[in-house]
């Protein structure tokens, strides 16, 4: 089966120092990939979707210059978290997208999580 | 806005009991909707649901769709502790191009 993965899986880092999150298609090329955040007890909340070759396109409310998307390659996807502050701690999850226009069960393949915590 | 909505928010239930969780949705251009049960990482696949009354069945758990009223249920017979974890419902949205948009979750405690 297809698999993502995510490094680091836990980073712990000071405030105002910028992280950066990669996710990784492993056997598979990914044309998109989407990056999601999750507080805890709450759901997953979409950020951006990242499309290989062009500029991330952002969800409502998803500041553009505090979360840099870049999707270089069709196997890598970064997210990197600039100047992090306690609120942006969270559990950041990507997803990677296997076969564009296929049923999300057979193409839509979730990272295991990047647990962020900024002090 | 595109909306989905699970409840209830949270269920305490003892080992052997049955459960019911719910999903109603209000979403543009619908084209299924998925569920999946997240432990402590990434959520694993459960059912993807896209026709109206055809039940989807895996061991203990089942899930059916109802197009007409907007809502899904996922329910789990003879709970085990091992089905603890957090249930969440989604719906694909087809003028997206495989985005999806996630109800809070249902967190779901079964105790021994």
């Amino acid at each position: 089966g297809a698999v993502v993965s995510q490094h680091p899986s836990w980073v712990i880092c000071k405030s105002g120092t910028s992280v950066k999150i990669e996710c990784r298609s492993l056997d598979f090329q990914a044309t998109t990939m989407f990056w999601y955040r999750q507080f805890p007890k709450q759901s997953l909340m979409l950020m951006a979707t990242s499309n290989e070759g062009s500029k991330a396109t952002y969800e409502q409310g998803v500041e553009k210059d505090k979360f840099l998307i870049n999707h270089a390659s069709l196997t890598l996807s970064t997210l990197t978290v600039t100047s992090a502050h306690p609120e942006d701690s969270s559990f950041y999850i990507c997803s990677a997208i296997r076969l564009a226009g296929g049923p999300p069960q057979e193409t839509q393949y979730f990272g295991p999580g990047t647990r962020l915590l900024v002090l | 806005e595109d909306k989905v909505v699970q409840s209830p928010l949270s269920l305490v239930v003892h080992e052997g009991d049955t459960v019911t969780l719910n999903c109603s949705y209000e979403v543009t251009n619908f084209r299924s909707l998925l569920w999946y049960k997240q432990e402590k990482k990434a959520p694993t696949f459960l059912f993807m649901l896209t026709s109206s009354g055809i039940e989807k069945k895996s061991g203990r758990l089942s899930s059916i769709l109802d197009k007409k009223e907007l809502f899904s249920i996922l329910n789990i017979t003879a709970t085990q502790t091992g089905d603890s974890a957090v249930y969440l419902c989604a719906v694909d949205l087809e003028e997206y191009g495989n985005k999806l948009v996630f109800g809070a979750g249902t967190i779901l405690r079964v105790k021994s």
